[in-house]
């Protein structure tokens, strides 16, 4: 059964403490690793898109890391406007409907 | 980037009443496009898949007589939830595929509360 999980749920930090995101995926094929911010009230934010293991991608204070079976979002130095929850998501085996991890929600604290 | 807009971002209605909701995608056409549903601190739940000119394909547990969704054109999706109640008060987000890619992108989201 395809499968997104992140950890950890919940994750604070201070201001400038980097850390990183995790997320694992049981998906036979995988045509994609999305990464995507939601802020509260409001639909999610595009960021990343992985293909292939190896592949890594920045922006700004965010870069995101994939291997075979998982994915991290690592944050550097981060400031209280990175605040918000971070979703995961890969596309099942067959279709194009995204199955989404249940988040982590990131608070960065001044 | 791909900008997606929804409207009404937020709605309240009675029991019993019909709401449509519209998705657009505003710089690129979408032969596909999703609408999902997000209950408070939780992550999204997939309804169902709408492809352009063609019926809609939904989840399990999801109702198609309720959720009612049109994608008639290649920028427009709509989902209609009819006679709505409690219930169904949720935070409803459409997406859409950008052309053969996997990538989707999210519009702003609608509340809808029913009274």
């Amino acid at each position: 059964e395809d499968q997104v999980t992140q950890s950890p749920e919940a994750l604070r930090l201070q201001e400038g403490e980097s850390s990183s995101l995790n997320c694992s995926y049981t998906v036979s094929g995988l045509r994609g690793l999305f990464w995507y911010r939601q802020d509260p009230g409001k639909g999610p934010e595009f960021l990343f898109t992985l293909y292939s293991a190896g592949e890594e991608k920045e922006k700004e204070r965010l870069k995101a890391t994939l291997t075979k079976k998982e994915s991290f979002l690592h944050i550097t130095a981060p400031k209280p406007e990175d605040s918000a929850t971070y979703l995961c998501a890969a596309p099942g085996a067959t279709g194009y409907a995204l199955n989404f991890g249940k988040g982590t929600s990131l608070l960065v604290t001044p | 980037g791909a900008v997606v807009s929804q409207h009404p971002s937020w709605v309240i209605c009675k029991s019993g009443t019909s709401v449509k909701i519209e998705c657009r995608s505003l710089d690129f056409q979408a032969t596909t496009m999703f609408w999902y549903r997000q209950f408070p601190k939780q992550s999204l739940m997939l309804m169902a898949t709408s492809n352009e000119g063609s019926k809609a394909t939904y989840e399990q547990g999801v109702e198609k007589d309720k959720f009612l969704i049109n994608h008639a054109s290649l920028t427009l999706s709509t989902l209609t939830v009819t006679s709505a109640h409690p219930e169904d008060s949720s935070f409803y987000i459409c997406s859409a595929r950008v052309g053969t890619t996997d990538t989707q992108y999210f519009g702003p989201g609608t509340r809808l509360t029913v009274l």
